[in-house]
């Protein structure tokens, strides 16, 4: 079965740029999508296919996909940012989830 | 507004069963396609099963292919996992997820979340 790899935690100071990954076999043939996740509530979609931010998503939220390794890049971190996030993408009408990035803002 | 809202989660004894619901409003229910993805205690998300708009087409993880069945009614806007033979493995919570409208770039995505609802698998 697909495997989607991501590191387990990444820390930042606000105001800086952190890079969270996800790798996958060729995961640049697939769209990745990304999920936000704060404590308590349910996970909040922040990217679609591969790039695009949803209605309502902050500019400093951006995204790529290519060769094995999709990247989410939130610029200006801010302290609202501390989060789960997941990567998700879909294998033969199965969807594969990451097992997610526990991002701290120091 | 968009809402999702599930219901049915419950201590369950191992091998034993349970039926999720999640009542769906604020859209057009049968023009999107829905799935369940649940999320272990402490763990990350795991999408369980999906289900076209009409209902003709399912799929499942491999982890519960057998034991759960997806349903809809989309007479009552209400989408079901009915979960057989169950084990400390499916102790999560259990969220109700609307895909992106189709023939559009979000159809794809899982552009909405239910609240979720605890499922817990012990004697």
């Amino acid at each position: 079965s697909y495997i989607l790899t991501q590191s387990p935690s990444v820390s930042v100071s606000p105001g800086q740029t952190i890079t969270i990954t996800c790798s996958g076999d060729k995961l640049g043939d697939k769209y990745v999508y990304w999920y936000q996740q704060k404590p308590g509530p349910s996970p909040n979609l922040v990217i679609y296919r591969d790039n695009q931010r949803p209605s309502g998503i902050p500019e400093r939220f951006s995204a790529s996909n290519s060769g094995n390794t999709a990247t989410l890049t939130i610029s200006g971190t801010q302290a609202m940012d501390e989060a789960d996030y997941y990567c998700q993408a879909w294998d033969k009408d199965a969807a594969i989830f990451g097992g997610g990035t526990r991002l701290t803002v120091l | 507004e968009v809402q999702l809202l599930e219901s049915g989660g419950d201590l369950v004894q191992p091998g034993g069963s349970l039926r999720l619901s999640c009542a769906a409003s604020g859209f057009t229910f049968s023009n999107y396609a829905m799935s369940w993805v649940r999320q272990a205690p402490g763990k990350g998300l795991e999408w369980v099963s999906g289900i076209s708009e009409s209902g003709y087409s399912t799929y499942y993880a491999d982890s519960v292919k057998g034991r759960f069945i997806i349903s809809r009614d989309n007479s009552k806007n209400t989408l079901s996992l009915q979960m057989d033979s169950l084990g400390a493995d499916d102790t999560a919570v259990y969220y109700c997820a609307k895909r992106g409208a189709p023939k559009t770039v979000m159809v794809d995505a899982f552009e909405t979340w239910g609240q979720g609802t605890t499922v817990t698998v012990s004697s």
